[in-house]
């Protein structure tokens, strides 16, 4: 079982839509979840962090946060052609990051 | 700018050759990590440094890898005698300093800001 898995997509929304991004992962100890993004030939850019069970919203970033079902997500309010990219979910081991492989997201104009 | 910097952003180099791959962390950002992204892969762990100690070299592929952090701040990754599976983006990232305990409790201490990456592309 691989420790951090994201629903592969290609994910297509209409633009002004809500994208909704899935991820889990394996170890239940973990505390810090983090969403990147990371548009064609980009290094990934920190979007959101969570650390508690809930929402936290951020601009049109709402991040979900669900320890004992060891699930994550993100939801993208308003999609715009700016956001489409890749969207990483990580989690904190043992002092590194363990990322999901990505969930490209496509906003049609 | 006050972002991680990365040198160079492209290397070209034949096989069997060595590279040096420089990171530049955010100014007060105690902790480097390096990692690397190949085509069409995830994003995988390589090294990991708090101030100039390295705790965690797990991710490191082979012992022809090998890195080092001087003064807490700059870091090198070199890779002795290439290979082309070596080709990858190779990513540097800095956090101010990992929570204390190995699953962190949640902290702004453990967000990880990346540099631009260096293109590696080993003939």
């Amino acid at each position: 079982q691989k420790e951090v898995e994201q629903n592969s997509g290609p994910l297509s929304v209409p633009e002004g839509a809500i994208a909704s991004l899935n991820c889990t992962y394996s170890d239940r100890g973990s505390q810090s979840f983090f969403w990147y993004r990371q548009y064609s030939g980009k290094s990934p850019e920190l979007i959101m962090s969570i650390y508690s069970n809930g929402d936290k919203e951020d601009g049109r970033f709402t991040a979900q946060l669900n320890k004992a079902s060891q699930y994550v997500s993100l939801l993208i309010r308003d999609s715009q052609p700016s956001d489409s990219a890749t969207y990483l979910c990580a989690v904190w081991n043992d002092y590194k990051l363990s990322f999901g492989a990505g969930t490209t997201v496509t906003v049609r104009a | 700018g006050a972002g991680v910097s990365q040198s160079p952003s492209n290397k070209v180099t034949e096989k069997g050759k060595d590279v040096e791959l420089r990171c530049d962390p955010i100014s007060g950002h105690t902790a480097l990590y390096w990692y690397r992204q190949s085509l069409g892969q995830g994003l995988e762990f390589l090294i990991y440094f708090q101030g100039n100690s390295a705790p965690d070299k797990s991710g490191l592929p082979s012992d022809r890898f090998s890195a080092e952090r001087t003064g807490g701040s700059v870091s090198t990754l070199t890779i002795q005698r290439t290979q082309q599976e070596d080709s990858a983006v190779y990513l540097c990232a800095s956090s101010l300093g990992p929570e204390s305990g190995a699953q962190g409790r949640g902290s702004l201490d453990n967000e990880q800001f990346f540099g631009p990456g260096t293109r590696l592309t080993v003939l």
